[in-house]
């Protein structure tokens, strides 16, 4: 079974800049989730989407951070404008149903570095 | 509001010995309690997974994990690590507020010596 897609693995943009992140969760599974881990912390929920609906998105900060799963599969993270704070390895994970005791599914993640 | 506390940073064991990394959380109802582990470049992995039932929980890799309600407590343990088990180690609560998102600690960087 194939796991839990995301590219780019690295990527490194100038402040101001924008970027987008790409998810490609286990095939069949309703629940997405974003997860922004900065270095030397645990990773912490941006926001979860059931199929393509958002469940929770309160801790994104939206003025600047937009996430979209269209059709229910993939999902598209995006910054912009990025600022230095926002370097961190972003990750994607996936359950099956979403229920709080479903299994996870973490990606690899993208890290991103903001200078 | 949901927390998760783990109090060592970094851990140093000699291979062969036996290993405990401690957690405490702060939730309002019954926790759902996670053991994850990252390795370097690699993503999350479950260890384990607590809900309800017998409070000592067996996972992957030989480790286990003990829920104390009364101590606020979800330690994970194995009796002898191996050079392998080096990495960073994650304790998560979930199931807050009708969401399903984690909350994670800051981990614990995990030390093997030979």
């Amino acid at each position: 079974e194939a796991g839990v897609a995301q590219s780019p693995r690295y990527k490194i943009i100038e402040k101001r800049q924008s970027v987008a992140f790409w998810c490609n969760p286990i095939s069949g599974h309703a629940t997405l989730y974003w997860y922004q881990q900065i270095l030397g912390q645990g990773p912490k929920l941006l926001i979860q989407f059931q199929n393509n609906g958002v469940v929770d998105d309160s801790q994104l900060p939206k003025d600047r951070f937009s996430a979209e799963r269209l059709k229910g599969v993939d999902s598209t993270l995006k910054i912009q404008p990025a600022k230095l704070e926002d370097s961190a390895v972003y990750l994607c994970a996936s359950s099956l149903t979403g229920g709080p005791y479903d299994t996870q599914y973490f990606g690899p993640g993208t890290r991103l570095t903001v200078l | 509001a949901q927390s998760v506390t783990q109090p060592d940073i970094h851990i140093t064991v000699s291979e062969g010995a036996s290993l405990e990394l401690r957690c405490n959380y702060s939730y309002g109802a019954t926790p759902y309690l996670f053991w994850y582990v990252q390795s370097p470049g690699q993503g999350l992995q479950l260890l384990l997974k607590y809900f309800s039932g017998d409070t000592l929980v067996q996972g992957i890799k030989g480790f286990e994990a003990e829920f104390k309600r009364s101590q606020s407590s979800f330690n994970l343990r194995k009796p002898s690590v191996h050079w392998s088990d080096a990495a960073e180690y994650f304790c998560a609560v979930g199931g807050g507020g009708g969401a399903d998102g984690l909350t994670f600690g800051k981990g614990t960087h995990l030390i093997i010596q030979p």
